[in-house]
């Protein structure tokens, strides 16, 4: 069981907005460590979509965005496209385990 | 262009050993910290902890102490994972990730990921 929880699966139509939550708590998100967000497809590494809450890195298009407000963080994509189709991961850092938690993932599918 | 290339797929019998090597390409692996994340097969992404670039000084999560061991060898550009005792339950893909610098600090995101070494441990 994660640390941070995430749905296991969400799904839109192409162009519609979907989001994930990653709900976290006092020893992590609600501490106000920073959450990340990456984008993984299947036999790839992740890829870091969003850090430190709401930042994308260069080459990251801005139909996706971030927010974290309390002990939850979630990540929005805007336009859904069928190459959005992934699985995508919260994580930040929690002072009670002293390092790094992940979320357990939520698989994303464009209907 | 920099990259983090990892070694190949293994295959090992239980209660044999794994290292896995992590070769930065195209920039020095310090001063980044470098992290090891395991994915078991169809399973999300669990963080097992930190080596210091500069200084070599390990930090493992707490599910990962006894059995892993994180090294370096810095005249080479290599990061190391190396698994003791394995267990069927290591099977998975281990990933080097490094830490992303921005805003003068370590932010604890990982902006650079190695293409991950399968660890099949099997009789």
């Amino acid at each position: 069981q994660s640390v941070l929880t995430q749905p296991p699966s969400v799904s839109g139509a192409p162009g519609q907005r979907v989001t994930i939550s990653c709900t976290g708590s006092i020893s992590n998100i609600g501490a106000d460590f920073s959450v990340h967000w990456y984008q993984q497809f299947p036999h790839k590494a992740p890829k870091l979509l969003i850090y430190t809450n709401r930042n994308r890195p260069s080459g990251v298009p801005d139909r996706f965005s971030a927010s974290k407000s309390g002990t939850s963080a979630s990540l929005a994509i805007t336009g859904l496209q069928a190459e959005d189709e992934a699985v995508y991961y919260c994580q930040s850092y929690d002072s009670s385990l002293g390092g790094s938690v992940f979320g357990g993932g939520t698989k994303v599918t464009v209907l | 262009q920099v990259q983090l290339v990892q070694s190949g797929s293994e295959l090992k019998k239980p209660g044999a050993s794994v290292k896995v090597s992590c070769k930065a390409s195209g920039d020095t692996l310090t001063p980044y910290p470098m992290n090891w994340v395991r994915q078991a097969p169809g399973q999300g992404l669990e963080w097992m902890g930190w080596i210091n670039t500069k200084t070599g000084n390990p930090t493992y999560a707490q599910d990962f102490t006894g059995r892993f061991v994180f090294s370096l060898d810095t005249s080479v550009n290599t990061a190391y994972l190396q698994i003791n005792s394995l267990k069927a339950d290591d099977t998975a893909v281990y990933y080097c990730a490094r830490d992303f610098f921005t805003l003068g600090s370590y932010s604890h995101a990982f902006d650079m990921w190695g293409q991950g070494t399968m660890v099949t441990v099997s009789s």
